[in-house]
């Protein structure tokens, strides 16, 4: 059974970092785009990063320089640190596992439960 | 405000069809890229309905169904039942942002 477990949500001030992670089982995250995707209380979803199955990353503009994606292939595990966290990234990050059939076409086939990140101070 | 537009809010007795429309730009849907479909019930994580325009996921009943135009793309449902009241979003890749958008999503009350 495909199962995502995000941990490391929490309270930061602005400013402060976090470290989200997710352990994947049923499959290898080796194998899959894996993504974040956000959303904001009450609001929709947003899309937050990727990292192919080569390693490539891919981030939003509102993220680009501040979070960065990474694999742990021998955990089968995949962390988000978001650095420089400012108020408007409170959400409930989803860990996913995304796909394609044809380049950029890529959806998310599953998706965590969420993890919720607050800032404020 | 979303690259991808839909309904904010959509309703419909049980048993009855309903179509959430998704919009876009030349820079996404009217650029042939796919698009793709979500449900999310309240307090739960979001589920993928349809891929690919019109791909069901092994598990997802028949009763949705997901079409693409030139210019915007639907998912219909048809025999609604009260457990598909939920938020929807399409979903798509904007070559302009370099970058993959949904839309704002269409919240379907089941009158």
């Amino acid at each position: 059974e495909v199962q995502l477990v995000e941990t490391g949500g929490g309270l930061s001030q602005p400013g402060g970092s976090l470290r989200l992670s997710c352990a994947a089982s049923g499959f290898g995250v080796s194998s899959y785009y894996m993504s974040w995707v956000r959303q904001a209380p009450g609001k929709g979803l947003e899309w937050v990063s990727f990292i192919s199955t080569t390693g490539t990353t891919y981030y939003a503009d509102p993220m680009k320089g501040r979070f960065t994606i990474s694999r742990d292939n021998s955990k089968n595990t995949v962390s988000l640190q978001a650095n420089t966290l400012r108020a408007e990234d409170t959400a409930v990050y989803y860990c996913a596992r995304a796909q394609y059939n044809v380049w950029p076409n890529v959806f998310v086939d599953f998706w965590g439960q969420g993890t919720l990140v607050t800032v404020s101070s | 405000q979303s690259v991808l537009t839909q309904p904010p809010s959509m309703s419909g007795a049980p048993g009855q069809r309903v179509t959430i429309s998704c919009t876009g730009s030349s820079s996404n849907i009217w650029a042939a890229y796919d698009v793709h479909w979500y449900q999310q019930v309240p307090g739960t994580a979001p589920k993928l309905l349809i891929y690919d325009n019109t791909n069901r996921p092994s598990g997802v009943p028949d009763r949705f169904s997901g079409s693409k135009s030139a210019t915007s793309a639907s998912l219909a449902i048809t025999g609604l039942q009260a457990e598909d009241e939920a938020d929807y979003y399409c979903q798509s890749y904007d070559s302009s942002l370099s970058s993959w958008v949904f839309g704002g999503g269409t919240k379907l009350t089941v009158l």
